[in-house]
């Protein structure tokens, strides 16, 4: 089975610049979520997903941060405009969806250096 | 609030030692489900366990164990014998039951160097 795919593994831009991340769940995962991991820290929640309806967005900083997903499948979340503290993996997951909490599965992230 | 709490930043050990890993966490939950989670050097978080809060036997997975303990709060994670590939980045994670929300509360992370 096809695990979690996100694209592109590495970016590097510079400040001010815009940024976009994809994401590909495991096929039949209704729920998807993106984490952000800064350098010697543990990933931070930034958005849910249910399908193609957000569960929780309050941690997401929504001056620059945006994320959709619009068929319910692939997701893309975008930066526009970056800024230096944005430097960190950003994490896809996805789980199955129902009662109780669900094991989440990752993709293998993208790097994101804003110089 | 929900809080995931590794006290031990980073762990050396030697090869075929047993090593502990700690987790102490808080909620106010009776319904949460807890986590552990490796990240090697390549970055990708590879799912280990999961336990819910009404189940605190504890598990043992071939040279892994984990032992829940709800009167401290904690779910310790014990690999036997440790060998050089267990090297990696380990967390503990909390979920909560509520209103869909699902997302993780990872805590900061245990980085174990296992020594040839």
């Amino acid at each position: 089975e096809a695990g979690v795919a996100q694209s592109p593994r590495y970016k590097i831009i510079e400040k001010r610049q815009s940024v976009a991340f994809w994401c590909n769940p495991i096929s039949g995962h209704a729920t998807l979520y993106w984490y952000q991991q800064i350098l010697g820290q543990g990933p931070k929640l930034l958005i849910q997903f249910q399908n193609n309806g957000v569960v929780d967005d309050s941690q997401l900083p929504k001056d620059r941060f945006s994320a959709e997903r619009l068929k319910g499948v692939d997701s893309t979340l975008k930066i526009q405009p970056a800024k230096l503290e944005d430097s960190a993996v950003y994490l896809c997951a996805s789980s199955f969806s129902g009662q109780g909490a669900k094991t989440q599965y990752f993709g293998p992230g993208t790097r994101l250096l804003v110089l | 609030a929900q809080k995931v709490t590794q006290a031990q930043t980073e762990i050396s050990v030697v090869e075929k030692e047993d090593v502990t890993l700690d987790c102490v966490y808080e909620t106010r939950d009776t319904t949460y489900y807890l986590f552990w989670y490796k990240q090697p050097p390549s970055g990708e978080l590879v799912f280990l366990i999961r336990r819910n809060s009404f189940d605190e036997q504890n598990e043992i997975s071939g040279r892994y164990s984990w032992n829940f303990q709800k009167s401290t709060s904690s779910f310790n994670f014990t690999i036997t014998a440790s060998q050089v590939v267990d090297s990696a980045v380990y967390f503990c994670a909390l979920s909560e039951e509520g209103e869909g929300r699902r997302a993780l509360t990872f805590g900061s992370g245990t980085r174990l160097q296992v020594q040839p």
